[in-house]
């Protein structure tokens, strides 16, 4: 089954740290882009951070509010990607998902994404 | 950056109407959007992407039209299951996304 399954939400004091994971399965990991997306409770979709696939350079791109605390990355070998996210603030509190393109040519429409998890920032 | 900007923030239709929902961008972005569905509770459901291409399972009610800076996501022969909020998303730079439409059937 083609399916992407996140881990490791919860709840951190501000200025803690999580890990993120997401395992992915069904398709072929390697060859796509993966992104992390959140959404803040009652609020709009928001574009977190995205690492590109290993023959695309495997660079990464951040959000401006993500960039210099959020680590995106990935182990090909695992089929998973992770999201490290240090000096947590309450408005870091949203869930987040794993997202994928996987439809051929494109690397931005995003069918592929995981039931979400929570991250609550919260003293 | 390049921001979309969606109309209206709140459609109120009955069923068996069609829905016209905009997305306006900042500046061109050719023809590489997408628009997705979000019911509550729910991940989004990718609809369209590359403007017009219907997602696999997509039924043909949900069409989508526009390039440059204009767009539209039509959906006819509203349904009670349409009822959502609708985002659009744009390829190239952040924020990507819209701030989405609520449609209420």
């Amino acid at each position: 089954e083609v399916q992407l399954v996140e881990s490791g939400g919860g709840l951190v004091k501000p200025g803690g740290s999580l890990r993120l994971s997401c395992a992915a399965s069904g398709f072929t990991f390697n060859n796509v882009w993966m992104t992390w997306v959140r959404q803040a409770p009652g609020k709009g979709l928001e574009w977190v951070a995205r690492i590109k696939d290993k023959s695309d350079g495997g660079t990464t791109d951040y959000s401006a509010s993500a960039k210099g605390r959020f680590t995106i990355s990935r182990d090909d070998s695992k089929n998973t990607l992770y999201l490290q996210m240090d000096r947590l603030r309450t408005e870091d509190t949203a869930v987040y998902y794993c997202v994928t393109a996987t439809i051929p040519g494109t690397t931005y429409a995003f069918d592929l994404w995981g039931q979400g998890t929570m991250v609550t920032v919260s003293s | 950056e390049v921001v979309l900007t969606q109309s209206p923030n709140t459609l109120s239709l009955s069923p068996g109407e069609r829905a016209t929902l905009s997305c306006r961008a900042s500046q061109s972005v050719g023809s590489a959007l997408a628009w997705y569905q979000q019911k509550p509770g729910q991940a989004p459901r990718l609809l369209l992407y590359d403007a017009s291409n219907r997602a696999t399972g997509i039924p043909v009610r949900f069409s989508g039209s526009g390039s440059g800076t204009d767009f539209t996501l039509t959906i006819s022969s509203l349904e009670p299951g349409d009822s959502a909020v609708y985002y659009c998303q744009q390829r190239a730079s952040w924020p990507f996304f819209g701030q989405g439409t609520r449609l209420e059937i």
